[in-house]
């Protein structure tokens, strides 16, 4: 079975711009987190969707969005970014019903 | 204080060791407690989840859990050179959906 994807794997971009990050989980998964890895904060959690409601949100600005289409898959916005968006960010899904999450590869993303 | 408090190591122990990692949270209703491992550049890797109090095993890894003390550890057996990574600490608190809360990981070297 394959394992959660992201896209895009790298990412370069300038403050003040926007930028969209897509996750798609394991297949039969249903939920999607979002998480951010910085080397001063670690893992901080940014929002779960579950069936395309977003269950849960972290202690993000609302520059940090996201969004959960029927097929599960997911994507978040950032907008109007930040040097200090600077990081990686990953996305896990689980199974309905289960709170064992499984990662994806993460998306690293600079802004300069 | 933190959520979930790690030792940051590094943690040295030869090749054969036996590896002990420890995590305490301070949301006493936790009921979810999650190792993963990470390796430099990568995602992080679920190695194992325990619910109840005492111990789960898994071929060389065994989690420990204590409620009461909220204490939860992660004991590699005969360790390898390839268990070298940092081991992240994660617990589900008691709210709806599936946030996980990190402690900042423990970097684990095994010396050959």
């Amino acid at each position: 079975k394959a394992g959660v994807t992201q896209t895009p794997r790298y990412l370069i971009k300038t403050r003040g711009q926007q930028v969209t990050l897509s996750c798609s989980p394991i297949s039969g998964h249903r939920s999607v987190s979002w998480y951010q890895q910085t080397p001063g904060q670690g893992l901080q959690f940014l929002f779960e969707y579950f069936s395309e409601t977003q269950r849960n949100k972290g202690n993000f600005p609302g520059r940090f969005s996201g969004r959960q289409f029927s097929n599960s898959r997911s994507e978040m916005n950032v907008s109007t970014l930040e040097l200090g968006d600077s990081a990686l960010y990953l996305c896990a899904s689980s199974l309905a019903g289960s709170d064992e999450q499984f990662f994806g590869p993460g998306t690293r993303l600079t802004v300069l | 204080q933190k959520e979930v408090e790690q030792n940051s190591g590094p943690l040295s122990v030869p090749e054969g060791a036996i590896a002990s990692l420890n995590c305490t949270y301070s949301d006493r209703v936790s009921q979810s407690f999650f190792w993963y491992r990470q390796y430099s550049g990568k995602s992080p890797e679920l190695i194992m989840s325990i619910y109840s109090n005492g111990d789960k095993e898994d071929g060389r890894f065994t989690a420990q859990l204590n409620k009461a003390s909220q204490y939860v550890s992660l004991l590699i057996r005969d360790s390898q050179p390839s268990d070298s990574a940092t081991y992240l600490c994660a617990v589900k608190p008691l709210e709806y959906g599936n946030k996980l809360v990190f402690g900042a990981g423990t970097i684990l070297r095994v010396k050959s």
